[in-house]
């Protein structure tokens, strides 16, 4: 069964404080993504791995970076944090391309205060 | 840029009526679409991927693609009140990797 994990589910943090936000997926996919989503807004790329050390920013990249040392793994990196970085915070994987479906994970909620 | 809008924004219709949605989208090069469906407060599972014009079912949901109108629907046949979600359409177009989404139309089937 195809999975793709993220941890915390729910995190609170202040402003200026730092954020990690972990992502895995256990099917070897190349491709990972970060992706937050806001009413109104719908669902906006911030970053897009396309191997261990091969990141290209997405549509929004401004505040965030990101790390993967790892296939299976990718983090989010939020340095001193935002409120309006107050979201819900989606990863997915893919086997490479878009042209392949693109598997999502639960979600983290994070509040910035 | 792509450009993906969905309509209706909000849909309510009876349980076991036909519901259908509508996904507009700006670049006619375009050649990947799906449709992905998150229910509250959790993350989205793909319903179904299409990628030349026509139909393509998968369960109880079809998806039609006429790209020279520039559009894509979704069609769910007989919902249930577990079919009550959040439906996204994305759209991509060659062999990059970035999906455009819709907003989303929110689709309540009531009992």
């Amino acid at each position: 069964d195809m999975k793709v994990t993220q941890m915390p589910r729910y995190l609170i943090k202040r402003m200026g404080e730092n954020v990690l936000l972990e992502c895995g997926q256990d099917m070897s996919h190349e491709t990972m993504y970060w992706y937050r989503q806001d009413p109104g807004l719908g669902l906006q790329l911030i970053y897009i791995s396309y191997d261990v050390d091969s990141n290209s920013e997405g549509d929004i990249p401004k505040g965030y970076r990101v790390s993967r040392k790892k296939r299976e793994h990718f983090s989010l990196i939020l340095d001193s944090a935002k409120t309006n970085q107050t979201s819900v915070y989606f990863c997915a994987s893919s086997p490479g391309t878009a042209q392949d479906t693109q598997y999502f994970g639960p979600g983290t909620r994070l509040l910035v205060l | 840029q792509q450009k993906v809008q969905q309509s209706p924004e909000s849909l309510t219709v009876s349980e076991g009526a036909m519901a259908s949605l509508n996904c507009t989208f700006s670049d006619r090069s375009s050649d990947n679409f799906r449709w992905y469906r998150q229910h509250s407060g959790k993350g989205l599972e793909v319903l179904v991927s299409i990628f030349s014009d026509g139909e393509k079912e998968e369960g109880s949901f079809t998806a039609h693609l006429n790209r020279a109108s520039l559009h894509v629907f979704l069609h769910i046949r007989e919902p249930q009140p577990s079919d009550s979600a959040l439906y996204l359409c994305a759209v991509s177009r060659g062999t990059g990797s970035k999906l455009s989404f819709g907003k989303g139309a929110k689709l309540t089937v009531s009992p």
